[in-house]
Parts: C-alpha cells; sequence; structure tokens
C-alpha cells in the first residue's frame, strides 16, 4: 500500500521567516495531495491541496509544490505568523480510493514571536 | 451549516470491554471515514462508508467494525478493547462524488483504555 514520508518532525522559525515541510510518497498511481493543520485540541483543516495534473498552486501566504517524477511534494508558508504554529499533515490519495487518506507523520511548527 | 460532530467527546473504558462511537456528517454529505490518531503511528484510516456501504477499509482487525444509517450517520464500533486502542478517534465527512472530496473533521472522541 501507500506510504508517506514527511520531514522534518518538528520545524522551529522567527516570526517572518518562511517554513518548508516535505513529504514523499511511494504509490505513482497517487494523484491528489492534501495538507492538513491540526491546531493544539483541534481537528485537522484542510488547508491547501494540489492534483497531480498541477506542479503548484498557491494560495496567499501557503504554496504547494509536486513533483511526480520524484514522487514528493512540498508545503511552503511565508511571512510566517504565531497563529502558524500547528501539526501540519500532508496526504496523499488516488482516483478511486478518494477518501482513504494517507498521512505523512506530522511536521509540529513553532513559529517564535 | 453545521459542522461534523461526534459524540463521546471522552471515553474511558477497560481492556476486554466493546465501545460505540458516533459521528454525525455535514448536512448533505453522504460519506463518512474515520481514521485513529495516536501520537506513535500518527494518523491511519480505518473505513469509509458511503451510502450505508463499506466503500473502503484500512488494514485494521477485525475488532474493528462500522456501519452507517440511511441518514448518513456512521458508527463505530471497537470489541474487546487492548491497551494500544487508547487513541482519538476522527471521523470526516465527505459528500462522497466519485473522485476527490474535501474531508471535513470531527473534533473527534478520546478513548483511553485501561
Amino acid at each position: 500500500g501507500e506510504n508517506v514520508e514527511q520531514h522534518p518532525s518538528t520545524l522551529s522559525v522567527q516570526e517572518g521567516d518562511s517554513a518548508v515541510i516535505k513529504c514523499t510518497y511511494s504509490d505513482s498511481a497517487s494523484n491528489y495531495f492534501p495538507w492538513y493543520k491540526q491546531e493544539l485540541g483541534k481537528r485537522p483543516q484542510l488547508i491547501i491541496d494540489i492534483r497531480s495534473n498541477v506542479g503548484e498552486k498557491k494560495d496567499q501566504r501557503i504554496a504547494v509544490t509536486l513533483n511526480k517524477t520524484a514522487k514528493h511534494f512540498s508545503l511552503h508558508i511565508t511571512e510566517t505568523q504565531p497563529e502558524d504554529s500547528a501539526v501540519y499533515f500532508c496526504a496523499s490519495t488516488k482516483w478511486n480510493a478518494g477518501n482513504m487518506l494517507t498521512f505523512g507523520g506530522g511536521t509540529r511548527l513553532m513559529v517564535k514571536p | 451549516k453545521a459542522g461534523v460532530t461526534q459524540t463521546p467527546r471522552y471515553l474511558i473504558k477497560t481492556r476486554g470491554q466493546q465501545v460505540t462511537l458516533s459521528c454525525s456528517p455535514i448536512s448533505g454529505h453522504r460519506s463518512v471515514s474515520w481514521y485513529q490518531q495516536t501520537p506513535g503511528q500518527g494518523l491511519q484510516f480505518l473505513f469509509e462508508y458511503f451510502s450505508e456501504t463499506q466503500r473502503n477499509k484500512g488494514n485494521f482487525p477485525g475488532r474493528f467494525s462500522g456501519r452507517q444509517f440511511s441518514n448518513s450517520r456512521s458508527e463505530m464500533n471497537v470489541s474487546t478493547l487492548e491497551l494500544g486502542d487508547s487513541a482519538l478517534y476522527l471521523c470526516a465527512s465527505s459528500l462522497g462524488r466519485r473522485g476527490w472530496n474535501e474531508q471535513f473533521f470531527g473534533p473527534g472522541t478520546r478513548l483511553t483504555v485501561l
């Protein structure tokens, strides 16, 4: 089955700096890659997603890039703010298994004021 | 529109007991997926129900089961509880259309097995 590895497991940055989280997946048939943010004690929430027919997607300070050949995708957060502090999870799935997400292990991002 | 709700929010059980957790999806959503979240294993997919039928299943033992009712509400059951079943159980609802669907998570049920 699919395996998703996520790095780093923890990331500490100064407010205003950029943060990058990387994930690799094993199943070349995977074609949908969402990212979730989970604040302490709260539910995961989708922040951005990308499909395999797109190499990059941006939403304000958040962007995701996908390299299908290398089977990896990354989350980029620019101008980080303290409220960006949370655990971020990458995930993957494929068209015919749409709601069966395989998650990475998570990255705890700490933004220091 | 009301979000996904889960009951109960907290549960304490002892080994060998069984437990039933409930999930009410967003109105109009027909798919409910269940995930187990633990510090060691992260988020792992348990199963998905769509139109009262199990559509996908993860790699969990048969002690973990679920069902979905005609109003899309779903329950999951864990029998013969083990210490390792202590976890946050999250359900997620989506429209369930073919292909990719944004999943909306509930707040979770935290299960502690003593």
